[in-house]
This record gives structure tokens, sequence and C-alpha cells, in this order.
């Protein structure tokens, strides 16, 4: 079967920096994507890799291994309005999007 | 600005009952979803179109059907709805997935059924 495993929940302070692991197994291989999802919004797209290594965007970045099937989300320089859902989720052999049930991060002061 | 748009936003109905979910995009995008998303699960993929008249089973498709009349529109249909289906319910659309970088799927703002 195809599974992305990503933790619960996590929680970290304003001002510093957390990394949110995904791994997963799938049925090949077209691409990551990382979303963020406030309670009660829509997901809103973060990042894609496809290649391995490191993308940077501002305070976030994402990485890839394909070797590993092990991607992360970087977030620096935390703020209250992180406080999110984070949705790790993979492009199979198909084209089609496997969804991880996403990390919740709790910022606190 | 283009944009996906859900109606309505919320809705309470009753076990038994057939309910439609409208989804309406602008993005002149030829693919388009329906997920659920329910507490401890990822989203759920329920039905998904690649274009007029083309429609698809995704993995939790039972009791639940689309129909794909132009590129804008992908109604959601609850045949008998059950209290098992009350969820969050989230439409989204993308220009392929072979051209991922431009963000993948956009989501309109879901759709909460309350089945009693």
């Amino acid at each position: 079967g195809q599974n992305i495993d990503q933790p619960t929940e996590m929680t970290a302070t304003e001002g510093a920096i957390v990394q949110i692991n995904c791994t997963y197994q799938t049925s090949g291989f077209n691409g990551l994507f990382w979303y963020q999802q406030h309670a009660g919004e829509a997901p809103t797209f973060l990042s894609y890799n496809v290649l391995d290594g490191l993308e940077e965007k501002g305070r976030f970045s994402s990485f890839l291994s394909r070797s590993k099937g092990y991607s992360y989300l970087l977030l620096k320089e935390l703020q209250m309005k992180d406080s999110a859902s984070y949705l790790c989720a993979v492009i199979d052999s198909n084209y089609q999007l496997i969804w991880g049930a996403g990390t919740k991060l709790i910022i606190k002061p | 600005d283009a944009e996906i748009t859900q109606s309505p936003r919320h809705k309470i109905t009753e076990t038994g009952r057939q309910v439609t979910l409208a989804c309406h995009q602008t993005w002149n995008h030829n693919n388009m979803f329906w997920y659920r998303q329910d507490l401890g699960h990822g989203l759920r993929l329920i039905h998904y179109s690649y274009g007029v008249q083309d429609t698809n089973k995704g993995e939790v498709s039972d009791g639940y059907s689309v129909s794909r009349s132009n590129t804008e529109d992908l109604p959601l249909t609850l045949e008998s709805a059950a209290s098992s289906q009350t969820s969050v319910y989230f439409c989204a659309s993308s220009e392929s997935m072979e051209l991922a970088g431009d963000g993948g799927q956009f989501f309109g703002p879901g759709t909460r059924l309350t089945v009693l």
C-alpha cells in the first residue's frame, strides 16, 4: 500500500526553528508538496520538490531525499501565525496525490 | 483574479436525503477533485475529473457521484446521506500534475456537512 508518515503534533517557541519530517512509501514518485492549512481553512501551497536537495523560500525551506523516501519542512524565525497544520503529499506514478494526515504545529510565545 | 468557490459553506441534512455540493473554478483548469477531510486522516480522494465528460472514482467513492458537463463545475452528490458522511469537503483544481511546480492543486474554502 501507499503510506505517508508525519508526526501528529509538534510544539515550538516563537522565534525558534522547527523541522517537520515526512517519510513516504508510494508506487512511484513524481514530486512532493508541502501545504499549510490554518484551522477551518483550505490548504495552501508552500513548496514543491522533485529533485534531491534543499529548496529555500524565505523563512521556509523544504528538503528531499528520494533514495530515503524522506522530506522535511524547515520553518525559521517562527511567528504566531505559523500555527497551522502542515500537510505532506506525494505524486505517485499515476500522477495521483497521496496525502499524509498532517502535522499540527503549535507555536508558544 | 481566478478562484475556486464552493457552496454551501455549511450544510445540515438528515440521513437518507440527497445532497449536492457545488464547486466552481475560474482557473480554466481541466483537472478537478473532491476530497473529504476528517480528524486523524489525510485528505481522502472521493472523485476526480480530467476534463468535460470524464469522471473517475477515488479511494472513498461509495455513496458519492459527480458529473462534469463543463470545464468550470464539478458538483458532488451524496445519493442518500449517511452519518458517516459528516465531514469537511474540499474541492480542488489543477492545471496538471506534470507541471506541478506551479503550485499543484488549488483548493476551495470547503463545505462543512453534518448529517443527522
